[in-house]
C-alpha cells in the first residue's frame, strides 16, 4: 500500500507569509494526525482528525494555524501569517479507525519549514 | 497531561555492544507504549511496541520493557549494527493522543 505523503518537503517562506502543508494518508485511514518538530526537541502533538472531524485540536499553538480535512481524505495545514517560531518539521501520521491511538501510527516523511 | 521523559539525549556504543534508552511517563491511564526509529532525513517508523498486559515483548535483537508500579519502560538493543544509528523516540498513549519524549540520538561505531 502506499504510504503517508506528505507536500512539499521543504519550504522557506518569510516571516508574514502564508504557507499551506498537505497530507494524504495512507488509504482507509481514518485517523489524521499532525505532528511537529522543532529542532532538537520532542515530537510533540498538533491535531487529530477522525474522518473530517477534529476530534482532539488540544495542540494547536495559536490561532494562526488552520487545520483542515473536507471529505476525510487529505490533510491541509494552513500557517498563516507565519512566525519564526513556527520554523521546524511538521510531519503527518495515520492509522486504522480501530484502536484509535492504540494502533500504531504511519508517518510521512515530514515538511521541513523554515521562516526566516 | 501526559509528560515522557527519555535519557539519555545521546548515546554512543561500538559496534556489537548493547545499547539501552529509558523513558519515564507520568499518566497512570497511559496504556500503549510504542518505539519510533527516525534515520537522518526519513520519517519515524515503530520498531517495536508494548501495551500495558505485558511487561516484556522480544522482537530479534530488539526488547522493550515496561514496568507500570515505577512508570518506566525501556528499550534495549542488543549485537548493535551501524544501520542502528538514528533517532529514538519512546511515546506513550493514554487517555490524551501519542505524546513523545525528546528522542535519543544513537550512535553505533564500527
Amino acid at each position: 500500500e502506499a504510504g503517508v505523503t506528505q507536500f512539499p518537503s521543504h519550504s522557506v517562506i518569510e516571516k508574514g507569509q502564508t504557507v499551506t502543508l498537505r497530507c494524504d494518508p495512507i488509504s482507509g485511514h481514518d485517523n489524521l494526525y499532525w505532528y511537529r518538530r522543532v529542532m532538537g526537541k520532542e515530537i510533540k502533538f498538533l491535531l487529530h482528525f477522525v474522518k473530517e472531524s477534529k476530534q482532539d485540536e488540544s495542540g494547536m499553538p495559536n490561532n494562526r494555524f488552520l487545520a483542515e480535512r473536507t471529505g476525510g481524505t487529505y490533510s491541509t495545514l494552513k500557517v498563516q501569517p507565519a512566525e519564526l517560531e513556527d520554523s521546524g518539521v511538521y510531519f503527518c501520521a495515520s492509522s486504522r479507525r480501530t484502536g484509535g491511538s492504540r494502533t500504531p501510527l504511519h508517518f510521512g516523511n515530514g515538511t521541513r519549514l523554515t521562516v526566516t | 497531561g501526559e509528560n515522557v521523559e527519555q535519557h539519555p539525549s545521546t548515546l554512543s556504543v561500538q559496534e556489537g555492544d548493547s545499547a539501552v534508552i529509558k523513558c519515564t511517563y507520568s499518566d497512570s491511564a497511559s496504556n500503549y507504549f510504542p518505539w519510533y526509529k527516525q534515520e537522518l532525513g526519513k520519517r519515524p517508523q515503530l520498531i517495536i511496541d508494548i501495551r500495558s498486559n505485558v511487561g516484556e515483548k522480544k522482537d530479534q535483537r530488539i526488547a522493550v520493557t515496561l514496568n507500570k508500579t515505577a512508570k518506566h519502560f525501556s528499550l534495549h538493543i542488543t549485537e548493535t549494527q551501524p544501520e542502528d544509528s538514528a533517532v529514538y523516540f519512546c511515546a506513550s498513549v493514554g487517555n490524551t493522543p501519542l505524546v513523545f519524549g525528546k528522542g535519543t540520538r544513537l550512535s553505533v561505531i564500527a
